[in-house]
């Protein structure tokens, strides 16, 4: 079966790092793109970046550049997502989302998707 | 950046016919950008419904068509079920890796 199974709730505090994990099965990952989404509490979907895990080749939305890193281990099936110094406003649920094919074109698979909660 | 554009919200009666779409800021949206649709019911993550304008997932009912009508991309639902109820967005495709949301349509069955 095919399946992204994403690491579990955290609640961090502002300026903690965390990283967050998205691990699939089922599928040769290597040779899919991953990507990461944002939804804040009561908000639409944002697209964040996509990774490549063959290569590691990382594309970042605009709005996220900078703010966030993105990074795979092709080894063990599994794609990251790490923040250096989180904020408040970075409370959110995050999804990762596999690509239909080889390319960025069509999207296929979700992640269950990890809660971040950042309070002091 | 680009920006994507849904209804925020529509109503339909079960059984009945309501098309979704989906317009780009940059212009007129064509199979180029490979419009992809989810699904988002409360509480659940997203499901896909529809990738490169019209294509349908094994696990996607009938009911559920995609297409390019007047320069937007369009998500068709023809005979609506209660359980249609949910978030519908859009993925624009804007190329090298740059992927953007619509804002989502809310579908009420009613």
């Amino acid at each position: 079966e095919v399946q992204l199974v994403q690491s579990g709730a955290e609640v961090k505090k502002p300026g903690e790092s965390l990283k967050i994990s998205c691990k699939g099965s089922g599928f040769i990952f290597s040779n899919y793109w991953i990507g990461w989404v944002r939804q804040m509490p009561g908000k639409g979907l944002e697209w964040m970046g996509v990774i490549y895990p063959g290569d590691s080749d990382t594309k970042y939305s605009p709005s996220f550049q900078g703010l966030v890193t993105i990074s795979a281990d092709k080894s063990i099936n599994s794609a990251y997502l790490q923040w250096n110094g989180l904020k408040a406003s970075d409370t959110a649920i995050y999804y990762c989302v596999r690509s239909n094919g080889a390319d960025t074109s069509s999207w296929y698979l979700w992640g269950q998707g990890t809660l971040v909660t950042v309070s002091s | 950046q680009a920006v994507v554009t849904q209804e925020p919200s529509l109503t339909v009666s079960p059984g009945g016919t309501v098309t979704l779409t989906c317009a780009s800021s940059t212009g007129a949206v064509t199979s180029g950008y490979y419009p992809n649709w989810v699904q988002q019911k409360p509480g659940q993550a997203p499901t896909a419904l529809i990738y490169s304008t019209k294509n349908k997932h094994s696990w996607t009912p009938a009911r559920f068509s995609g297409s390019l009508l007047g320069g937007k991309a369009a998500l068709t639902l023809s005979g609506v079920q209660p359980e249609d109820e949910a978030d519908y967005y859009c993925l624009l495709n804007y190329g090298d890796g740059h992927l953007i949301f619509g804002g989502g349509t809310r579908l009420t069955v009613l």
